[in-house]
């Protein structure tokens, strides 16, 4: 069965701080995995897309990673805005089927 | 200019009721989709279209019907609504594959079934 997990649930930090997201799947075969920003009450904004040859993709202050050997992909970012605050969804879509499997999402809290 | 739009945003209706949610793109993309989005912030894809032609059916009752009158159209009637159903709807759009592409999704339905 794919499934995708994503650690931690929740996190809370402080302006201006660094942190890492992490995203673990067992969707197979593996087409791409995306990170996804949704804000409270709006749809998900995608952040980032990366397919099985990518093992590393920026935009702005968000980078993702992509281990495709242990399936596992994470999302650091750097330097955090109160703006970040939001729920990170992490996404997997098979091969073949192209059906993507949604992450439950970590929710982000960025404080003053 | 809103890329993809749905309506109604709020959706509040009696058990047994049968209801429709629209979705509309200006994108020019040829695939569209429906999701849903639980209490627990969890999506799951219902539907997908491309160039009008249903491509992806998931596990969904068959109370739930999607219409794609155009490529840049796609409405989910929702017969004999049940209290289950309460949830975020969200509709999607991506030129090409979901797989491969970029969704860009629109601001979400919520729908409550009293």
């Amino acid at each position: 069965k794919n499934q995708v997990e994503q650690s931690p649930q929740s996190l809370i930090i402080l302006e201006g701080k660094n942190c890492t997201l992490q995203c673990n799947y067992t969707v197979s075969p593996f087409s791409n995995l995306r990170w996804y920003k949704q804000d409270t009450g709006r749809g998900p904004v995608s952040l980032t897309i990366m397919t099985f040859s990518e093992n590393t993709k920026s935009n702005g202050r968000y980078t993702a990673t992509l281990d495709a050997d242990t399936k596992q992909s994470s999302l650091h970012i750097t330097a955090s805005q109160l703006s970040d605050s939001a729920s990170y969804i992490c996404v997997v879509s098979a091969g073949g089927s192209y059906i993507p499997t949604f992450g439950r999402g970590t929710s982000l809290i960025v404080h003053p | 200019d809103t890329a993809v739009s749905q309506t109604p945003k709020y959706l509040v209706t009696q058990m047994g009721n049968d209801k429709s949610i629209k979705c509309e793109q200006n994108l020019g993309h040829d695939t569209m989709y429906w999701y849903k989005q639980d209490s627990k912030k969890f999506l799951k894809i219902m539907f997908s279209y491309n160039n009008k032609e249903l491509i992806i059916n998931e596990t969904v009752p068959n109370r739930f019907s999607p219409k794609s009158p155009d490529k840049a159209h796609l409405n989910l009637h929702i017969n004999s609504l049940e209290l289950g159903d309460s949830a975020v709807y969200f509709c999607a759009s991506s030129q090409g594959l979901a797989g491969r592409e970029t969704q860009y999704f629109g601001p979400g339905t919520r729908l409550l079934v009293l």
